[in-house]
């Protein structure tokens, strides 16, 4: 799997959108990126992906240029529930059988009252 | 809640003591994995199974840990004289059989070790 790079760590207001970036320099062409969270004391939990088109449901929007040598994950008015670890991760999406899927170290949004 | 089951969610042990946690996936998932997280740090992969073969391991599984997947259904990770070093969270994530561009990664809630 390509590395993904993130920021250690962010801070976003309370109702403000907050925008989390990962690079993904060496993504292949039939990889997706993936976006999971982690609430304190639990295991990752889904939220979007995408391939090369822009996505939106109902937790967040995924922003990818057109290189797709990164993206944007969007959540739109951030809560106090939504601080957690942001993991970006670059996989084939489509492959039926084995892949390593890798995780780094994440964004830690602390969403401030 | 994801669907998957991991137990117990807590365990303390004497260091030197051998613990077995144990996963249960969604019923149609074939593809399983374990990840060790330590604090601070995202998943670290541990070992892949699809069905009852396990297919990969990292390096990070010494010859004390060893996984079973009996029958392609729930998992166990079994670690033997334990050391201070391997108190972490254990995770189990798995992943659908179908080929889909929808394959997600679901996780359970993980067991959290601590070696005394």
């Amino acid at each position: 799997d390509a590395k993904t790079t993130q920021p250690p760590s962010m801070d976003c207001a309370e109702g403000r959108a907050a925008n989390l970036p990962c690079n993904h320099s060496t993504i292949s062409g039939n990889e997706y990126v993936y976006w999971y969270r982690q609430i304190h004391s639990q295991g990752p939990q889904y939220i979007i992906h995408g391939l090369k088109n822009n996505e939106t449901n109902e937790m967040a929007s995924l922003i990818i240029t057109e290189d797709r040598k990164s993206s944007t994950l969007i959540l739109p008015h951030a809560t106090l529930r939504d601080t957690a670890v942001y993991y970006c991760i670059v996989r084939v999406g489509n492959s039926g059988g084995y892949q390593k899927v890798t995780f780094g170290i994440g964004t830690k949004l602390q969403v401030i009252p | 809640d994801t669907g998957v089951s991991q137990n117990p969610r807590h365990k303390i042990t004497k260091r030197g003591q051998n613990v077995t946690f144990r996963c249960d996936p969604i019923s149609e998932h074939n593809r399983l994995y374990w990840y060790r997280q330590t604090l601070g740090q995202g998943p670290e992969f541990l070992t892949y199974f699809q069905n009852e073969a396990q297919l990969e391991k990292s390096r990070l599984l010494s010859d004390r840990f060893s996984a079973e997947r009996p029958k392609g259904s729930f998992s166990t990770l079994e670690i033997q004289r334990t050391e201070q070093g391997d108190s972490a969270m254990y995770l189990c994530a798995t992943l659908g059989g179908g080929v889909s561009t929808n394959e997600k990664l679901f996780f359970g809630s993980g067991t959290q070790l601590s070696v005394l």
